[in-house]
């Protein structure tokens, strides 16, 4: 099976700070995705990457950045965490043909 | 941009009643998915459809990719209290570097 793992369930940052969003997958997939999901929002792409240190906006990027430093790893990076930040952040995969896997979400709470 | 559009929006039924949801788009996708969502945890996906007309079946979940390849069907038999959740459906045009595109979802309710 498929595993997308999200180094936290539950955060709580100041606002100001400097905040990471760990992700791994461990199938070896090419393609790695951040979204944050909002009430009557749904779900909205942060970013993406398509392979080692590539990199590509999504729909609002604004506010963030990331680091593919390896296959593995994608991480989200939020350089000085705002209340309007507060979400939940869902990471996930995706296979060459179909089937994007999520993690179990990180729910961030900027305070 | 492209969008997906999802109905009902939300649902509430008694347990041991069929469910039928549905995602349509003004564009054409080679590859629908359906997820799950509980409250607190990420989509997991239910079931993925490659061809179009296609019909797939996951336990008591059915899903059908629409000929016209710009829709697709879910369907739940007999729902039983652990369906509850929020279903999402998502297209995808190409494979590999196309993004994924989501539909706001359909929220299910289930009355035992």
């Amino acid at each position: 099976d498929v595993k997308v793992t999200q180094s936290s369930r539950y955060l709580v940052k100041r606002t100001g700070e400097k905040v990471f969003l760990e992700c791994v997958q461990d199938m070896d997939h090419e393609n790695m995705f951040w979204y944050r999901q909002d009430p009557g929002l749904g779900l909205r792409l942060i970013y993406f990457s398509y392979d080692v240190k590539m990199k590509e906006k999504g729909d609002i990027p604004e506010g963030y950045s990331v680091s593919r430093e390896k296959k593995e790893r994608f991480s989200l990076i939020l350089e000085s965490a705002s209340t309007n930040q507060t979400s939940m952040y869902l990471c996930a995969s995706s296979e060459e043909t179909g089937g994007t896997f999520f993690g179990q979400g990180t729910r961030l709470t900027v305070v | 941009g492209q969008q997906l559009n999802q109905s009902p929006q939300s649902m509430f039924i008694q347990e041991g009643e069929d469910v039928s949801m549905n995602c349509t788009s003004s564009s054409i996708f080679n590859t629908w998915l359906w997820y799950k969502q509980d409250p607190g945890e990420g989509p997991v996906l239910l079931i993925a459809l490659y061809k179009a007309g296609e019909l797939t079946s996951n336990g008591r979940l059915t899903a059908q990719f629409g000929i016209t390849r710009k829709d697709s069907f879910l369907n739940i038999s007999a729902s039983i209290p652990s369906d509850v959740g929020i279903y999402f459906c998502a297209g995808q045009r190409q494979t590999s570097y196309d993004k994924v595109i989501f539909g706001p979802g359909t929220s299910l309710s289930v009355i035992p």
